[in-house]
Parts: C-alpha cells; sequence; structure tokens
C-alpha cells in the first residue's frame, strides 16, 4: 500500500511570494493534518482537513490556508512568505478523525 | 496549558545498552499517546498506540509503556540503526470544544554507537 506522498518534495521561494503544498493521503484515509517542523519550535499542527471542511486548526496567522478535494487530497497555501517560514511542512493520513496518523516525508520550504 | 516533556533531550549509547527514554504530558482528556521515529530529513515513522494506564507494546527491540502521567519507551540492546529522534505525541481534548488535537513533545535524539 502506498504511503503518504507530498510534493514537492524541496522548494525555495523569496520573502512575500505565496506557496502551494499538496498531499496524497493513504488510499481509503479521509483526514489529513498538516504540520509545521522547525528546528526551535519542534512539530506544530497547523489544520485539520476531514470531508473537505476543516475541522481543527492550530495557533498559525491567517497567511496559513488548506483545503481538501472530494478524493481526500489537500493542499496547504502560504502567502506572503516570511523568513521564519522556512521548515519543513508534513502531512499526515489517517483512515477515520482521531486514529493513528500516518507521515509523509514533507516538503522543505526555504524563504530567501 | 498542556504540554508534552520529553527526556532526555539527547542519549548516547553503545551497541547492546539498554536505556529508556521519557514521555510526561500534562493534558486534559488524553485520549491516546503515540510514539514515532524519525530519521534526519524524513517525515515521523509510527511506531505505537496506546490508549489506557497500564497498557504495553513491543516490537522488535522497543517496549512502550503508559502511565497516568507518562509513558516510557524501552530500547533492549539498540543497534546502530536505532539512531533517530524518537517522539511522543499525546492526543487531547481542544479546551472548550469537541476536538481533538496532537501535541508532540520535542523528542529525544538517540545515537547509537557500535
Amino acid at each position: 500500500k502506498a504511503g503518504v506522498t507530498q510534493t514537492p518534495r524541496y522548494l525555495i521561494k523569496t520573502r512575500g511570494q505565496q506557496v502551494t503544498l499538496s498531499c496524497s493521503p493513504i488510499s481509503g484515509h479521509r483526514s489529513v493534518s498538516w504540520y509545521q517542523q522547525t528546528p526551535g519550535q519542534g512539530l506544530q499542527f497547523l489544520f485539520e482537513y476531514f470531508s473537505e471542511t476543516q475541522r481543527n486548526k492550530g495557533n498559525f496567522p491567517g497567511r496559513f490556508s488548506g483545503r481538501q478535494f472530494s478524493n481526500s487530497r489537500s493542499e496547504m497555501n502560504v502567502s506572503t512568505l516570511e523568513l521564519g517560514d522556512s521548515a519543513l511542512y508534513l502531512c499526515a493520513s489517517s483512515k477515520n478523525r482521531l486514529e493513528t496518523q500516518y507521515f509523509g516525508p514533507g516538503t522543505r520550504l526555504l524563504v530567501l | 496549558e498542556d504540554q508534552v516533556t520529553q527526556s532526555p533531550e539527547a542519549l548516547r549509547l553503545q551497541e547492546g545498552e539498554s536505556s529508556s527514554l521519557n514521555c510526561s504530558y500534562t493534558v486534559s482528556g488524553l485520549r491516546g499517546l503515540f510514539w514515532y521515529r524519525q530519521d534526519p530529513g524524513k517525515g515521523p515513522e509510527f511506531l505505537f498506540t496506546l490508549y489506557s494506564a497500564g497498557e504495553e507494546k513491543e516490537k522488535e527491540r522497543l517496549k512502550a509503556t503508559l502511565t497516568k502521567k507518562e509513558s516510557s519507551l524501552h530500547i533492549t540492546a539498540p543497534k546502530p540503526e536505532d539512531s533517530a529522534t524518537y517522539l511522543c505525541a499525546v492526543q487531547a481534548v481542544v479546551s472548550g470544544d469537541s476536538s481533538y488535537k496532537l501535541i508532540f513533545g520535542s523528542g529525544t535524539r538517540l545515537l547509537v554507537r557500535p
């Protein structure tokens, strides 16, 4: 069974630009969560989507947004990038809400 | 405030030298506790889920246990390939809401020398 896939794997952007990251969950999984991982803050929850609806949101500014499609694939968008947005962005999927989450390899974003 | 604390931050072991990693938590409405392993530059790899105090799970050289306030991950006779960062995460009720959130600890960096 294929795992969670994320594209792109690496991305370099400049301040002020926007970026869209993509996540394809494990087949049959309907819940997708996004996390930001940095050396200083560790793994921080961004948001969770289930049945195309955002169900939960972490403490991040409105520049961070996401959506989920009918096939459970998800995208997250960061607008007006700041240097501090440089991080590893991880997507995790689970069969249903509250079940074990399985992580993708992540997208490493560098903002210059 | 909900918090998950892992100790030690870093651990160096000789191959074959058994030890334990600790995860303590102060959260309301604990629903489950998860252990993950993360290699550099990769996403966390799921290891165990524990739901209730007294529960134990084993996988190869790893054994996870759960009490009311903490969890331990014991590594028996570790090998160099066990070197990684081990993350603990707690699923807890969001205060004033009916939803849950997953709170991660900062991890324990394990290095096993041959």
